[in-house]
């Protein structure tokens, strides 16, 4: 089964407009973290926000928050006023507290600013 | 440095050469991770370092691959006998411990076996 998914291969929004990128995950362990990263067509990833399992309130950084619905096992980022730097692919990534530091990344989503 | 090195930038090499690929990572970072990331595809992980040992290797997808690092700094990434599968972008990135933290990339190497 896959532990991240992003359902959402591409998206079209206009600019100023909210837009909300879904991302599910599937674990076990009671104790994980959750992670966005932006990707533009440059190639670098860059870290967006971080939202703990145990976190009681949902992450938010600048018009980046994250809607976390533990039971529902759902993470969907939320950028507010959207912007045409926006564009770009977007990952979300979950790392589990089983001791392996690896991030486990979904297969993404490409942001589209329309101006 | 001011960010996480990779080098070189882009390598293309022919089919069964061996190539090394450099990560030099934020002065003071213990954590170091490789990703692998196939054209459109998400980032597969590769190995992640603590310091100069590797904990977790079982992303490594073959006996072909392996990786070092040294002075708990700077890591190379070796791939033997390249095949044409093996093309991608390699990432490193680096975190200053381990634990739920951003963790920050490189830009990677865009390796093209031909």
């Amino acid at each position: 089964a896959q532990k991240i998914t992003q359902t959402q291969p591409g998206m079209f929004v206009q600019e100023k407009e909210a837009v909300t990128l879904d991302c599910t995950y599937d674990t076990s362990d009671p104790s994980y973290g959750l992670f966005w990263y932006k990707q533009p067509s440059s190639g670098e990833m860059i870290f967006l926000i971080y939202q703990g399992s145990y976190d009681q309130q949902n992450a938010t950084e600048g018009r980046y928050s994250l809607n976390f619905q533990k039971a529902r096992k759902s993470a969907n980022l939320v950028i507010s006023a959207s912007q045409l730097g926006d564009s770009a692919m977007y990952f979300c990534a979950m790392r589990e507290s089983d001791g392996n530091e690896k991030l486990t990344f979904g297969t993404g989503t490409r942001l589209t600013i329309i101006p | 440095g001011a960010g996480v090195s990779q080098s070189p930038s882009n390598k293309v090499t022919e089919k069964g050469k061996d190539v090394e690929l450099r990560c030099d990572p934020i002065s003071g970072h213990t954590a170091l991770y490789w990703y692998r990331q196939s054209l459109g595809q998400g980032l597969e992980f590769l190995i992640y370092f603590q310091g100069n040992s590797a904990p977790d290797k079982s992303g490594l997808p073959s006996d072909r691959f392996s990786a070092e690092r040294t002075g708990g700094s700077v890591s190379t990434l070796t791939i033997q006998r390249t095949q044409q599968e093996d093309s991608a972008v390699y990432l490193c990135a680096s975190s200053l411990q381990t634990g739920p933290y951003g963790y920050t990339f490189g830009s990677g190497t865009r390796l093209t076996v031909v």
